[in-house]
């Protein structure tokens, strides 16, 4: 079974910082997705970014970035410049890639909850 | 971009009723959607999946005859807490994804309260 550890159960930043946020994984498989999620205090789960694991180059989306390293099974957020709306908590998230192209649920980590300090 | 509908958002029962919460995708056919539960400043756990026109394969550990899964169209998927008890009160959110299986969108959640 695949496992998803962050071990910062908080982070606090200043404004306007950087931040990372780590996630580490255990699996067995060699083709998988691996996400971050951002849920608010309104509890709805937004995408932050995505990796798929064949891809080698670190995906960005603006001032979210990780770092994916396929062999050592880390995955771990970067925040720039943050603001006050990051505020929230921050799921690492598994998801297999099924044989034919099936969907799997997604494995959780048990988040991390930052706070920006104005 | 995609949208899924999950009602109600809130729901407070009594001991022993059931409940059911629905969860629709309005723009997408969706033909695999996931159930996850998450207590209190916890993670998010996948409870069962569920394939259109088919059974919903439960995760360990979760009572498939007290978490029914209904997917019987490419819009809608239902669960049904049978016989709640307080222990039953959590917060469940559903997710789909479409042919593609490229993207999973999710519901905004329902926080089931059992008194």
């Amino acid at each position: 079974a695949q496992t998803v550890t962050q071990s910062q159960p908080e982070m606090s930043v200043q404004e306007a910082e950087t931040v990372t946020l780590s996630c580490t994984y255990d699996t067995s498989e060699s083709d998988y997705y691996l996400f971050w999620y951002k849920q608010p205090p309104s509890r709805q789960m937004i995408l932050v970014i995505r990796q798929e694991a064949y891809k080698q180059q670190n995906a960005t989306e603006n001032r979210f970035s990780v770092n994916f390293q396929k062999a050592a099974k880390s995955f771990s957020l970067k925040i720039s410049d943050s603001q006050l709306g990051d505020a929230a908590m921050y799921f690492c998230a598994y998801r297999g890639a099924l044989p034919g192209g099936g969907a799997d649920g997604l494995t959780f980590g048990k988040g991390t909850h930052l706070i920006i300090q104005p | 971009g995609a949208v899924v509908s999950q009602h109600p958002s809130r729901v407070i029962c009594k001991s022993g009723t059931s409940v059911k919460i629905e969860c629709r995708s309005l723009d997408f056919q969706a033909t695999t959607m996931f159930w996850y539960r998450q207590f209190p400043k916890k993670s998010l756990m996948l409870m069962a999946t569920s394939n259109e026109g088919s059974k919903a394969t439960y995760e360990q550990g979760v009572e498939k005859d007290k978490f029914l899964i209904n997917h019987a169209s490419l819009t809608l998927s239902t669960l049904t807490v049978t016989s709640a008890h307080p222990e039953d009160s959590s917060f469940y959110i559903c997710s789909a994804t479409d042919r593609g299986k490229e993207k999973l969108f999710f519901g905004s959640g329902t926080q089931l309260s059992v008194l």
